[in-house]
């Protein structure tokens, strides 16, 4: 099983709302990942979880919140968004410097 | 500070054409290389995954190619086909960091 799953596919919301998306791996990865992606653009790098600890943090505002409650299971909570926040958010997982497993991604528009 | 340049930004080919895609990378210190495509409002799928001490990968009509001396790495397609219609990013890992730098990518198209 090389597959990396991401709920929902598509979320709307108002910039009062609360929301998360969730991923989950079953590859035995220890490193999990959440990246945005906007149109055009490459993926760029949010949040890193290793072994269930957050090791990279690329200075993201704090209305992104990521949680890592298991080894397989990975959360992105959203409050207060932006309408610039509105992008393709990937979440990705590994082995330590190993290939990187992409899911298909969460769709977000912020009204 | 490591840069990653590919180009060209699109590519339109008849069907069949073998072709070649180039990334290039300024700081030859890598860990590691990593193809992918993404389809239109996709997520990335992994195509091939280069380690710093290999010269090349192959899966299937895919062969990707690496020369950290002159920072550079090359993906070519044989007999494309319009399946094959995609962007192809790639991404250097300067160490064991979990980070990735990617390329802007290359636009495929293969008309049939």
């Amino acid at each position: 099983d090389t597959e990396v799953t991401q709920t929902p596919k598509h979320l709307v919301m108002g910039m009062t709302n609360k929301k998360s998306l969730k991923c989950e791996q079953h590859m035995g990865h220890r490193a999990m990942y959440w990246y945005k992606q906007k149109a055009k653009k490459p993926p760029e790098l949010m949040f890193v979880y290793s072994y269930e600890k957050l090791s990279i943090n690329e200075s993201v505002p704090s209305r992104f919140s990521p949680e890592c409650p298991n080894s397989s299971l990975l959360n992105l909570h959203l409050h207060a968004l932006q309408p610039e926040d509105s992008a393709l958010y990937l979440c990705a997982s590994s082995l330590q410097g190993g290939e990187l497993f992409f899911g298909e991604g969460s769709r977000l528009t912020v009204l | 500070k490591q840069e990653v340049t590919q180009i060209p930004a699109a590519l339109s080919v008849p069907e069949g054409e073998n072709l070649v895609l180039n990334c290039s990378f300024t700081d030859s210190a890598i860990y590691n290389l990593q193809w992918f495509r993404q389809d239109p409002g996709k997520g990335l799928t992994s195509l091939l995954l280069i380690q710093s001490s290999q010269r090349e990968q192959t899966s299937g009509r895919l062969n990707a190619s690496l020369d950290k001396s002159s920072g550079r790495s090359t993906l070519y397609i044989a007999a494309s086909q319009p399946g094959d219609s995609a962007t192809y990013l790639c991404a250097v890992s300067p160490d064991s960091s979990y980070k990735l730098i990617f390329g802007s990518g290359t636009r495929l198209l293969v008309r049939p």
